[in-house]
């Protein structure tokens, strides 16, 4: 097993940038997943493959990932993406692992 | 329409026995992998492990190995999550959730909603 780590919080104003980050010394060459979660919620799949994005989701997310670190970045973050975020790693013979979630918080 | 529909909540004492569902359609049940995932109240996302349904394997994380048991009846397309002795801090949400297509074998982007359990005296 490994362990992602993440920031417990993050603050951005509204318009602003927003980044996450997301470590750990087994992300080199394992793809990493980020994950929206809101109050009383199921997580939702925001950004896949470290940074593609499944239907639905806006440009204004996007992710980069370089050695054992994977960012996260909203661009123009909007008072809507206030929510908990999660990243997710899964190698070839384990089961999938999530950090310990980040709560954005837009004011 | 793809999809993961989840037993309802439950509220148990401890030293109960419980199995929870996870009833799938939409898709190939046999050929992708399915999950659970647990979150104790005001707290992260947890994977507990994932099977497949194809040949069974099972994959848990090590916190729950021998805690509880993940199991799939491909007859019925349903995935369960089994514990044999219930404790007040089995109390959580607990998730399902599949990787399917584009997604598999890195992501999961389908969810159920959620199975509530309350362990209480």
């Amino acid at each position: 097993s490994y362990e992602l780590t993440q920031p417990p919080s993050v603050s951005v104003s509204p318009g602003q940038t927003a980044s996450i980050t997301c470590s750990g010394d087994k992300l080199r060459g394992v793809f990493v997943s980020w994950y929206q979660q809101k109050p009383g919620l199921s997580p939702l799949l925001v950004l896949f493959q470290d940074r593609k994005r499944p239907s639905g989701i806006p440009e204004r997310f996007s992710g980069s990932s370089s050695g054992d670190t994977a960012t996260l970045t909203i661009s123009g973050t909007q008072a809507m993406d206030e929510a908990d975020y999660y990243c997710q790693a899964w190698d070839s013979s384990t089961a999938p692992v999530f950090g310990g979630g980040t709560k954005l918080t837009v004011l | 329409e793809v999809q993961l529909v989840q037993s309802k909540a439950e509220v148990k004492k401890p030293g109960d026995s419980l199995r929870i569902s996870c009833k799938a359609s939409g898709f190939s049940f046999n050929t992708y992998w399915i999950g659970w995932v647990r979150q104790m109240p005001g707290k992260g996302l947890e994977w507990m492990g994932i099977i497949y349904p194809g040949d069974s394997e099972t994959r848990y994380s090590p916190s729950f190995q021998g805690q509880v048991a993940i199991s799939a009846d491909k007859s019925v397309t349903t995935a369960y999550l089994q514990w044999s002795t219930l404790k007040a801090s089995d109390t959580a949400m607990y998730f399902c959730a599949t990787s399917l297509g584009d997604y598999a074998g890195h992501s999961f982007h389908i969810w159920g909603r959620g199975t509530v359990l309350i362990v209480s005296s």
